[in-house]
């Protein structure tokens, strides 16, 4: 079954500096998508980046960047000089059994970015 | 810029009301998706359409939600009859799935209380 572990349940960090989420999955799928979403304070699920499991380049989008191994099972994210609005929960997701659009969430980490 | 629209965006009601949420998908996706996020279960699926057809409900409790696709631009998700349990933020994604998963994006979501 499918299954996506985010560990830190909370990160507490101070502007400008660097910070990274982690997110462990599970699968015996070989083809499989990752996801990250962003939920601010408003609420809203924003989506950052979608990551299929045959592309293990890292990918880096201004601030943001992503890790993704394959053989450790991970899709780090990791952001650059935070910012008091990247504070937010943020999701990572994996696609369902057979890569089907049931995505399989994980808990979330909250990212507390102080001034 | 397309997105996915909700309403009611907050609902507050009593125990045994009808409750009625509606989703306007973006305009040529063909895949809309109900979540329900609580603080104990985070983000589950309860159900989804392709081309308005029902794919899956299997995450939705049977006697008293109904999710439903009148036509391609609005989905509903009822609950009758409500309950406290049923408080949480309901979110609506749509996607446009062409063989291969593609990115959902989620609207804004409802909050519900419900007393």
């Amino acid at each position: 079954a499918q299954k996506v572990t985010q560990a830190q349940t909370e990160i507490s960090v101070v502007e400008k500096e660097d910070v990274t989420l982690d997110c462990v999955y599970e699968t015996r799928d070989t083809t499989y998508y990752l996801f990250w979403y962003k939920q601010p304070p408003s609420g809203e699920l924003v989506f950052l980046i979608r990551r299929n499991s045959f592309d293990e380049q890292n990918e880096i989008s201004g601030r943001y960047s992503w890790n993704f191994q394959k053989s450790t099972s991970s899709f780090n994210f990791t952001i650059t000089a935070s910012q008091v609005v990247d504070s937010a929960v943020y999701f990572c997701a994996l696609s369902g059994e057979g890569g089907s659009e049931k995505l399989v969430f994980g808990k979330g980490t909250k990212l507390t970015v102080n001034p | 810029d397309a997105r996915v629209t909700q309403t009611p965006r907050h609902k507050v009601t009593e125990m045994g009301q009808e409750v009625t949420m509606r989703c306007q998908p973006i305009l040529g996706h063909n895949t809309v998706f109900w979540y329900r996020q609580t603080m104990m279960q985070g983000l589950e699926l309860l159900a989804y359409f392709r081309n308005r057809a029902p794919l899956d409900d299997s995450g939705m409790p049977k006697d008293r939600f109904s999710a439903e696709m009148p036509d391609a631009t609005l989905a509903t998700l009822k609950i009758q009859p409500s309950e406290p349990r049923d408080s949480a933020v309901y979110f609506c994604a749509s996607g446009l799935v062409r063989g291969k998963l593609e990115t959902q994006y989620f609207g804004p979501g409802t909050r519900l209380l419900v007393l």
